[in-house]
């Protein structure tokens, strides 16, 4: 059904918690991304996954962690969530590497206070 | 790192008017270009691509590349309100890397 689903959509935490957002896919694509998104900045890489298990820093990857142990799940984890990483965070996932459409997630809004 | 940077910040055009949105790479090895469309409070979604010098036009959305100078453009015709939305460019090379984006050009089309 090329779908994108990511849980959950909204979360409060608390500075120092630790964070889970889960994306999941029904496509079978190879590579995941993690991305967030803060107003005048784009969209921001946190990390790209070619596969299960084969994982790879974006250009913001500090203070995050990723896990892919299916190839139609992954995972984003804030290990003691700073008052900075409040943002939106979008998984996107595509066919071929870096040269196929990204297909989005509807978005996790993520406040940490 | 590669930067994508792109013009203007906003733009705000009448309904039936021609909104011109531009896009440069900093990185001479991209080969792809894509414009997404983000309706307010919702997901990025692809809207047209163009990966070879020219020109591809779909309906009322016309995508020029050139190349030489990493440089593309997306033109709308006849905009509707419903164009409106933060258009975002983004960009990738031809060896398994992840696209970068734009900070992105918030089109208003005002009835």
């Amino acid at each position: 059904d090329m779908k994108v689903t990511q849980m959950p959509r909204y979360l409060i935490k608390r500075m120092g918690e630790n964070v889970l957002l889960e994306c999941g896919q029904d496509m079978s694509h190879e590579t995941m991304y993690w991305y967030r998104q803060d107003p005048g900045l784009g969209l921001q890489l946190i990390y790209i996954s070619y596969d299960v298990d084969s994982n790879s820093e974006g250009d913001i990857p500090k203070g995050y962690r990723v896990s892919r142990k299916k190839r139609e799940h992954f995972s984003l984890i804030l290990d003691s969530a700073k008052t900075n990483q409040t943002s939106v965070y979008f998984c996107a996932s595509s066919s071929w590497g870096g040269s196929g459409q990204l297909y989005f997630g509807e978005g996790s809004k993520l406040t940490v206070l | 790192q590669q930067k994508v940077q792109q013009s203007p910040e906003s733009l705000i055009v009448p309904e039936g008017g021609m909104a011109s949105l531009n896009c440069t790479s900093s990185d001479r090895n991209v080969d792809y270009f894509w414009w997404y469309r983000q309706h307010s409070g919702k997901s990025p979604k692809m809207l047209m691509s163009i990966f070879s010098n020219g020109e591809k036009e779909e309906g009322r959305f016309t995508v020029h590349l050139n190349k030489a100078s990493l440089h593309t453009s997306l033109h709308i015709r006849d905009s509707q309100p419903s164009d409106s939305a933060l258009y975002l460019c983004a960009a990738s090379t031809n060896n398994n890397n992840a696209p970068r984006f734009g900070a992105g050009t918030k089109l208003t089309v005002k009835p």
